[in-house]
């Protein structure tokens, strides 16, 4: 199985920041990597796919780098609405698996 | 507009089967660009992939699931369902059921609202 290290599991910021999560894998799955944000009581919200592509609708705040096996996920100028928690999720062989979460809360 | 809504007993008994089905409206469950999969979240804890299925029958799953899992799909009803048998309170969780882009984007872009299921006797 492939192992998935997402970090920080939490992270303490405020609205206007840049921030950045990381998602490891523990060993090469290509760009096949996506990004989802999910607030209480809704579903996940895909925001990035293959690693780098913006989803339709989501902000151009939110952008998504890395390839093989270390991933990150920016927002460049954090808002409001983006306190939420965040997961990464990968694409292997038929699997899929998704990182622990990280849940970004206001300083 | 594609849609899909979970339904199923809101509470099971350990030891029992827990069955969901999701019914999706707005689009085909039998097209090839996509897989359908179901994905839950125990309270306090994080996402965690269970099953995928192609509109074929060929599925796809979780190999750290404790309990036993069958995922099936009914392309006549544009459904596709979710057991797990002998659960145990580990299980209760939101479950989701979702779109997977097994041709573009390789993520769940499309999700249900979530049906919470509590294992309690």
């Amino acid at each position: 199985d492939i192992q998935m290290t997402q970090s920080p599991s939490t992270l303490s910021a405020s609205v206007r920041d840049r921030i950045t999560i990381t998602c490891r894998a523990s060993q090469s799955i290509s760009n096949w990597l996506a990004w989802y944000q999910q607030k209480p009581g809704k579903a996940p919200k895909l925001l990035i796919y293959k690693a780098s592509s913006l989803e339709s609708g989501v902000p151009s705040r939110f952008s998504g780098s890395g390839s093989g096996t270390e991933f990150t996920l920016t927002i460049s100028s954090l808002q409001p609405d983006d306190f939420a928690t965040y997961y990464c999720q990968y694409y292997y062989n038929y699997l899929v698996a998704f990182g622990h979460g990280t849940k970004v809360e206001i300083k | 507009q594609l849609q899909l809504q979970e339904s199923g007993p809101g509470l099971v008994k350990p030891s029992e089967t827990l069955s969901l089905t999701c019914t999706v409206s707005g689009g085909s469950i039998s097209s090839s660009s996509f897989y359908w999969g179901w994905i839950r979240r125990p309270p306090g804890k994080g996402l965690e992939w269970i099953a995928n299925i192609y509109y074929s029958g060929s599925t796809s799953y979780n190999p750290s699931l404790k309990s036993p899992v069958t995922i099936s799909v009914d392309t006549s009803r544009n459904q596709f369902s979710l057991k797990l048998t002998s659960v145990t309170a580990a299980d209760t969780a939101v479950y989701y059921c979702a779109r997977f882009s097994r041709a573009y984007s390789y993520g769940f872009d499309y999700w249900g609202q979530g049906s919470l299921v509590t294992v309690s006797s």
